[in-house]
């Protein structure tokens, strides 16, 4: 089955960029998302690329897919402390109707 | 008012006790999902339902059993609790594979087995 591989913590001082980074093992994902958890909320979907892009931008958000790599990465620009959260990678293997997620990937935003 | 409403929100019992989570949608979505948060694992499906009449295991769905009573509602249970169940439940819906298939999460049940 899938595999998915995230970092847990990333801290960022406010106003800078954040890297986030997700690896996964199936070739054959279609969708792949990335989704936002405030503490105390369930998931709430940020943004998602399809497979055959290689890059998507949402004002501040930009997604990187490396389909050879199966590298997949969500830049926050100009981070705020509103952006302090829970990041899930979540790749949608073909054929199903499922969401692996990654472990998320905990954004702390410090002054 | 919620689209995807969970309850409980929050629920202490011991172990060996049964507990059902429930899940209510007004999303008209025909696909619900159950899955469970513990920290530095993600979240793990242990349920999935396409249909009424339909119901399908997920990662994890040993200890647990599921109801699809219509189409707005996916009930959780646990038959006899225990401590390794103790974790942050989601329910889940979709519209299905012919869009993005976007999950629309509940805002959780805090369940703890004692």
């Amino acid at each position: 089955g899938e595999d998915v591989e995230q970092s847990l913590f990333l801290s960022v001082r406010e106003g800078d960029s954040s890297v986030i980074n997700c690896t996964y093992t199936d070739s054959s994902s279609t969708y792949l998302y990335w989704y936002k958890q405030e503490p105390g909320a369930g998931l709430q979907l940020l943004t998602y690329i399809f497979s055959n892009m290689d890059m998507k931008q949402d004002q501040r958000l930009t997604v990187l897919l490396n389909k050879k790599d199966k590298h997949l990465s969500l830049r926050i620009a100009d981070t705020q402390t509103g952006d302090s959260a829970i990041y899930f990678c979540a790749p949608r293997p073909g054929g199903y109707n499922k969401l692996i997620f990654g472990a998320g990937t905990r954004l702390a935003v410090h002054p | 008012d919620a689209d995807v409403t969970q309850t409980p929100r929050n629920r202490i019992t011991k172990t060996g006790k049964r507990i059902m989570l429930e899940c209510s949608q007004t999303k008209g979505h025909d696909r619900m999902y159950w899955y469970r948060q513990d920290p530095g694992l993600g979240l793990r499906l242990i349920y999935y339902s396409f249909d009424v009449k339909d119901i399908n295991k997920g990662e994890i769905s040993d200890g647990y059993s599921v109801s699809r009573q219509a189409q707005a509602k996916f009930s959780l249970s646990l038959e006899s609790a225990i401590p390794n169940q103790t974790a942050l439940y989601f329910c889940a819906t979709s519209e299905g594979t012919a869009n993005t298939g976007e999950l629309f999460f509940g805002e959780g049940s805090r369940l703890t087995v004692l």
